[in-house]
């Protein structure tokens, strides 16, 4: 079975500043799909960013950017000018191609100091 | 930007009561999708729903869960009897395409369920 592991429960990082969170999983499996979600305290689950494993190039949303690491089982989340609505817990997490479940992690709670 | 909608945000039930969560999904959607958290823990999956059936359940899923769309706008989550154990986040979602396609999945803002 797939998992996927947050090591950081908690991160904080000043306001413009950059902050990166880790995030790695592991599987057996050669296609599939990662993903951070957001969650502020609104509670609702937001998608941050997505990369398809067969793609090399990192996928990036304007100030959100990750480093996929394909061999080493890493995805992590590069936040760049943190804003104070950054502030939330973020979870990574996993799908396998042709599966309907999402895999997550245990979640950063990430704090943006002013 | 559509959204998907639960009800209530949080819920207090006995142990032993029945209880309904209820979620509206985005309406052009056809796949539904139910995970919980409990408190301080991961985000797990219960169950998809895809033209009235079930399509994959978690061993979370035992007999005591079931789902229902009982018209066109509403997909619900009943637990039967409920336990103490049952109390956490239940968050709905919803997707139009199989396995949330690349874009993923739309989630509500979740039911808090207690059981006292």
């Amino acid at each position: 079975a797939q998992t996927v592991t947050q090591s950081q429960p908690e991160m904080s990082v000043q306001e413009a500043e950059t902050v990166t969170l880790s995030c790695t999983y592991d599987t057996s499996e050669s296609d599939y799909y990662l993903f951070w979600y957001k969650q502020p305290p609104s509670r609702q689950m937001i998608l941050v960013i997505r990369q398809e494993a067969y793609k090399q190039q990192n996928a990036t949303e304007n100030r959100f950017s990750v480093n996929f690491q394909k061999a080493a089982k890493s995805f992590s989340l590069k936040i760049s000018d943190s804003q104070l609505g950054d502030a939330a817990m973020y979870f990574c997490a996993y799908r396998s191609q042709g599966a309907q479940k999402l895999v997550f992690g245990q979640g950063t709670r990430l704090t943006i100091n002013p | 930007e559509p959204e998907v909608t639960q009800t209530p945000s949080h819920q207090v039930t006995q142990m032993g009561q029945e209880v309904i969560l209820r979620c509206v999904p985005i309406s052009n959607h056809l796949y539904f999708y139910w995970y919980r958290q409990i408190l301080g823990q991961k985000v797990e999956f219960l169950v998809s729903f895809y033209n009235n059936e079930i399509s994959e359940k978690s061993e979370i899923f035992d007999d005591q869960f079931s789902v229902e769309r009982p018209d066109g706008s509403n997909f619900t989550l009943k637990i039967r009897s409920t336990k103490l154990e049952d109390s956490a986040m239940y968050f709905c979602a919803s997707s139009d395409t199989h396995s949330g396609g690349i874009g993923g999945y739309t989630f509500g803002s979740g039911t808090r369920l207690t059981v006292v």
